[in-house]
């Protein structure tokens, strides 16, 4: 199985930070990686698929990058609706989801 | 837009059977791979496995040997039977559409409890 380490677990930002959350393969998933965003009491949502892609509706100031082993979300200006908890899921092989960081007020 | 629905009990006995049903509108149940996941309270998501619609699956290993997922195409639901449960199978469950290698859609989940 293809484990996925995500960190920070958690992190404290304020509104107009940049923010960055990493996720790490056990091995090789080419582009095959998701990050989606869960708010307390709700379904996830998905942000970014294959790595880089914006799923439609979804704001520019989230971007995705990496390929490979090494991946990283990226807010460019965080926003108060982007407080929540974050997820990478790779789906090379069987899929699992990083442990989830969450982005708290500072 | 697709929906997808979550029905089942939301107390399960230990060692008894967990069954959730997930039914979906607003689109054809014949395309896609039908999944479900997992949520501890307070933790964070498990993948479960997946049905295609064409009646293949695909499990968690971890959970492989306890679970079946299946689909009803005549009624557009598909179900998630889950055995020999215990106090660690206590979880939001979703079920949720894959499209391609992501996915697109989610249930909004139902609190299902393993306690005596």
């Amino acid at each position: 199985d293809i484990q996925m380490a995500q960190f920070p677990s958690s992190l404290s930002a304020s509104v107009g930070d940049r923010v960055t959350i990493t996720c790490r393969a056990s091995q090789s998933i080419d582009t095959y990686l998701n990050w989606y965003q869960q708010k307390p009491g709700k379904a996830p949502r998905l942000l970014i698929y294959s790595a880089s892609t914006l799923e439609g509706g979804v704001p520019s100031r989230f971007s995705g990058s990496g390929s490979g082993t090494d991946f990283t979300l990226t807010i460019s200006s965080l926003q108060p609706e982007d407080f929540a908890t974050y997820y990478c899921q790779q789906t090379y092989t069987t899929p699992f989801f990083g442990g989830g960081t969450r982005v708290e007020i500072k | 837009q697709v929906q997808l629905q979550e029905s089942g009990p939301g107390l399960v006995k230990p060692s008894e059977t967990l069954s959730l049903t997930c039914t979906v509108s607003g689109d054809s149940i014949s395309r896609y791979y039908w999944s479900w996941i997992r949520q501890p309270p307070g933790k964070g998501l498990e993948w479960i496995g997946y049905v295609y619609y064409s009646g293949s699956t695909n499990y968690n290993p971890s959970l492989k040997s306890r679970v079946t997922i299946s689909l009803d195409t005549s009624k557009k639901q598909f179900s998630l039977n889950l055995r020999s449960v215990t106090a660690a199978d206590t979880a939001v469950y979703y079920c949720a559409r894959e499209h391609d290698f992501w996915i697109t859609s989610w249930g909004q989940g139902i609190l299902v409890t393993v306690s005596s």
